[in-house]
This record gives C-alpha cells, sequence and structure tokens, in this order.
C-alpha cells in the first residue's frame, strides 16, 4: 500500500514565477495538509483541505493556494516566488485529525 | 494558540547510553501530542502518539514518551540508543477538539548517537 506520493521530489524556480506541487494521499485518507519546512526550522501549517474545501489556513500570504480533486489528490500553487519561500514542502494526508501520514516531501529552491 | 518548546537543539550521546529529548507544549485546549523523526533528505515518520488514555507511550522501537498535563510536558525517551537513531525529532501538538486540524511543530532535536 503506497503511503504519501509527493512530486517533483525536487526543482528549481526563479524569483517571480509560480510553481505547482502536488500530493496523493494515502489509500483510505481523504484530508490533506500542507506544510512548509526550512532550513533548520520545524515544519509550518500552510493549509489543509476536506471535501475538496479549504478547511483551515495557517500564517501564509494569498500567494500560498491550493486545491482538492475529488480523488482526494492535492495541489500546493505559489505565485511570485520569492527566495525565502525556498524549503521542504511537506504533505501529510488523514483519515481524521489525529492521524497523519507524511510524505517525502518537495524540496523547492528559489534563485 | 498553541506553541512546542523543544528545550534542546542539538543533543549528543554515546551508543548503548540511554537519552531524554524535552518537550513542552502551550494549549488553552486539550490536546493530541506527537513525535515524528526526520532523517536527512526525508520526510517525517510518526514515532508514537498520544491521544487519550494511558500517558505513557510506546514505540516499537524502543522509544516511549510520558504525557504529563500538569507540567504540560512529552518528553521522549529511549534507554539505549543505536547509531541508526541519529536524526532530528520534532515534538508537536495539535487541539483535540472540533475546529482545529493544524499540527504544531516544535523546532528540532538533532540526536547524534557517537560510536
Amino acid at each position: 500500500d503506497a503511503g504519501v506520493t509527493q512530486s517533483p521530489t525536487h526543482l528549481i524556480k526563479t524569483r517571480g514565477q509560480q510553481v505547482t506541487l502536488r500530493c496523493s494521499p494515502k489509500s483510505g485518507h481523504d484530508t490533506v495538509s500542507w506544510y512548509q519546512q526550512a532550513l533548520g526550522q520545524g515544519p509550518q501549517f500552510i493549509f489543509q483541505y476536506y471535501e475538496e474545501e479549504e478547511r483551515q489556513r495557517g500564517n501564509f500570504p494569498d500567494r500560498f493556494s491550493g486545491h482538492q480533486f475529488p480523488n482526494y489528490s492535492s495541489e500546493l500553487n505559489v505565485n511570485a516566488l520569492l527566495l525565502g519561500d525556498s524549503a521542504l514542502y511537506l504533505c501529510a494526508s488523514s483519515p481524521r485529525p489525529g492521524g497523519y501520514t507524511f510524505g517525502s516531501g518537495t524540496r523547492l529552491t528559489v534563485v | 494558540a498553541q506553541s512546542v518548546t523543544q528545550l534542546d537543539s542539538q543533543v549528543p550521546v554515546f551508543e548503548e547510553a540511554p537519552v531524554e529529548l524535552r518537550c513542552n507544549y502551550s494549549s488553552s485546549v486539550s490536546v493530541y501530542l506527537f513525535w515524528y523523526v526526520q532523517y536527512p533528505n526525508q520526510g517525517l515518520q510518526l514515532l508514537l502518539k498520544y491521544l487519550s488514555g494511558s500517558t505513557l507511550v510506546e514505540s516499537i522501537n524502543g522509544f516511549e514518551a510520558e504525557f504529563n498535563k500538569s507540567q504540560t510536558s512529552f518528553h521522549l525517551r529511549k534507554p539505549s540508543v543505536h547509531i541508526s537513531d541519529t536524526a532530528e525529532y520534532f515534538c508537536a501538538v495539535s487541539s483535540s477538539g472540533a475546529g482545529s486540524y493544524q499540527l504544531t511543530f516544535g523546532k528540532g532535536t538533532k540526536l547524534s548517537v557517537i560510536p
């Protein structure tokens, strides 16, 4: 049984560009959360999607947006990239609050 | 609002020695508590969790943590560490009530096991 799958694993973007990261949740999980982990820091909550709606959002600007599809997979979009957006982006899925499974992450480098 | 404080950013320990990684949290509501482990260039793996019931929780690889509500702590312990335990460990908290679903993480503790 595949766990949480994220793609791509690495990518490099230029300041001002837009990026889309993808996540497939673990089988049986209907809730997807996104986290940003800057170098040397703990993960920071970006937002959570459930039933194709954003259910909760952390303290991130509107440049960060997302989407959840009917098959529960999700995308994270970041517009107008800044150097400070360089980080590991983690997707976590859950069948309910309290049982989060994390993917291996996407390493985004903004140059 | 919730917060997590991991009191040690780095903990070096000799192989087969015991270790304790400290975690304190702040919350105005009842919480769930978690420890995650992160190996280099990888995502987070759940080590153990406290949701309810017994305040002492154990993992399959010998780690344990005890929920202490009065001290708002959830320290992680292992009686004898192995080289393979070298990793970064994150303590996290979430509300146990409806309406708040995010995990709030500490800044992590890097455990280095010395041969």
